[in-house]
């Protein structure tokens, strides 16, 4: 068990809506980092957020946006919601910034766009 | 840019068959290498990794080894199980950046 949730596990919505997803990281982790997985693909990297900052980008335009809390738990918006937006959200969170810190990654949240 | 290939699947082999998944990447610098595992509804779990060239990452059976000279770092088990029917993706992360790059994953069904 990693400690890592997501809420929700499963979503729909309509073309053109708002959406939020929440990501509780495990106790003890500073750093969070949102990945889009479409179907039958790899994940790819949305942005991470340390210490309630963003600390990095992926090529996703701008109504891709997060949050930090000072819990360091974390939500990834996306605004005006396009069909291709249809994937796997996952997120993971770390102790710290960087690749050799081990990431855990939650069950992620299944968002359909009609 | 940094970039990770792998074989394409599926892959299906009888139980206790050599599995080998190949994985090939270009990267600037000296990045960190990883294969990760996802099983059907899950999100994805650190299966090994290794940190520099010629370092051999293992965990439940399974190895890679960092080969700088062919980049890549191809996944391999002596004898798979049922239970080790999954998704297994390789990956890499730049030691000076913070995210990882995923190649396309590849699917391995193991038949009883």
């Amino acid at each position: 068990e990693t400690g890592v949730t997501q809420s929700p596990t499963h979503l729909i919505k309509t073309r053109g809506q708002q959406v939020t997803l929440r990501c509780s990281s495990q106790s003890g982790h500073n750093t969070v980092s949102w990945y889009q997985q479409a179907l039958g693909q790899g994940p790819q990297f949305i942005f991470q957020y340390y210490r309630e900052e963003e600390n990095g980008r992926g090529n996703f335009p701008p109504r891709f946006s997060g949050l930090q809390f000072p819990n360091y738990s974390s939500e990834l918006n996306v605004n005006a919601l396009e069909l291709d937006d249809s994937a796997l959200y996952l997120c993971a969170s770390s102790l710290d910034p960087g690749t050799n810190t081990e990431a855990f990654f939650g069950q992620g949240t299944r968002l359909t766009v009609v | 840019g940094n970039s990770v290939t792998q074989m394409e699947g599926p892959v299906t082999l009888s139980e206790e068959a050599f599995l080998t998944i190949n994985c090939t990447y270009t990267a600037t610098g000296y990045p960190s290498l990883f294969w990760y595992v996802q099983y059907p509804g899950e999100g994805l779990q650190l299966l090994l990794k290794a940190t520099k060239a010629d370092d051999k990452g293992s965990n439940k059976g399974f190895e890679a080894t960092y080969r700088k000279e062919t980049t890549s770092f191809h996944l391999e088990k002596g004898s798979v199980q049922v239970s080790d029917s999954a998704v297994y993706f390789c990956a890499l992360g730049d030691n000076y950046g913070q995210n990882f790059v995923f190649g396309p994953g590849t699917r391995l069904s193991v038949l009883p």
